[in-house]
């Protein structure tokens, strides 16, 4: 079964730096994968999505971008934070039956 | 677009049952998820239905779909408060490429 990888699982960055979250996926090959924030007290919001290397989908217009350098490695990015990218990021990717499969997450406050 | 709505809240003492409603809006998902996220953590699939079926057990969580409607439920027996946790639902979208989950019912138990 799928292992989901991410890192860091807490950040704390100022507003305006830059940012890098890393995801990486074990025990399939060529998945879907996906990059959600949600927001306190709220559902998931999907932000990117993944179908192969180099190939991004993006649901809504933001402040973030994804890539996707190698097959089970999927990277959510920014090149200048806003207070209002604060949140938990959550990578997933897609299993039997179509399931997701989630990582543990990132908690990132913007200050 | 896939709409999937769900109360947001539900209160119950130890040892009852729970019933945890959702209702979507596009029929053509394969499956209906079930995850559950506790505090601070990703989510983790805790069951899934196939669409051409009514009902599933697994232990002590019993999730009926009724497809005329549109509702899909999920019982907890025995209620415990490991219990306590936010539950989604989820469906897929119509292009089958990502998940469409509701905002999340948080489940509270009291001992």
């Amino acid at each position: 079964s799928q292992t989901i990888h991410q890192w860091p699982a807490t950040l704390v960055q100022p507003v305006g730096s830059p940012l890098s979250l890393e995801c990486t996926v074990e025990g399939t090959s060529n998945p879907n994968l996906y990059w959600y924030r949600q927001a306190a007290g709220r559902g998931l919001q999907l932000l990117f999505y993944s179908v192969g290397i180099g190939q991004i989908s993006s649901e809504v217009p933001q402040n973030l971008s994804a890539s996707r350098p190698q097959d089970r490695q999927f990277i959510l990015s920014s090149k200048k934070l806003l207070l209002s990218d604060s949140g938990f990021y959550l990578c997933a990717c897609t299993g039997l039956t179509g399931a997701q499969h989630f990582g543990d997450g990132t908690r990132l406050s913007i200050l | 677009g896939e709409d999937v709505e769900q109360s947001l809240f539900l209160s119950v003492r130890e040892g009852d049952s729970s019933v945890i409603n959702c209702t979507y809006t596009d029929s053509s998902s394969t499956y209906l998820y079930w995850y559950k996220q506790e505090p601070g953590a990703g989510l983790q699939l805790l069951t899934y239905i196939f669409s051409n079926m009514d009902m599933k057990q697994d232990q002590r969580l019993t999730v009926l779909l009724n497809k005329k409607d549109k509702h899909l439920s999920l019982r907890i027996a025995d209620t415990q408060t490991g219990d306590s946790a936010i539950y989604f639902c989820a469906g897929s979208n119509q292009a089958g490429t990502a998940l469409i989950f509701g905002k999340g019912t948080t489940l509270s138990v009291s001992s």
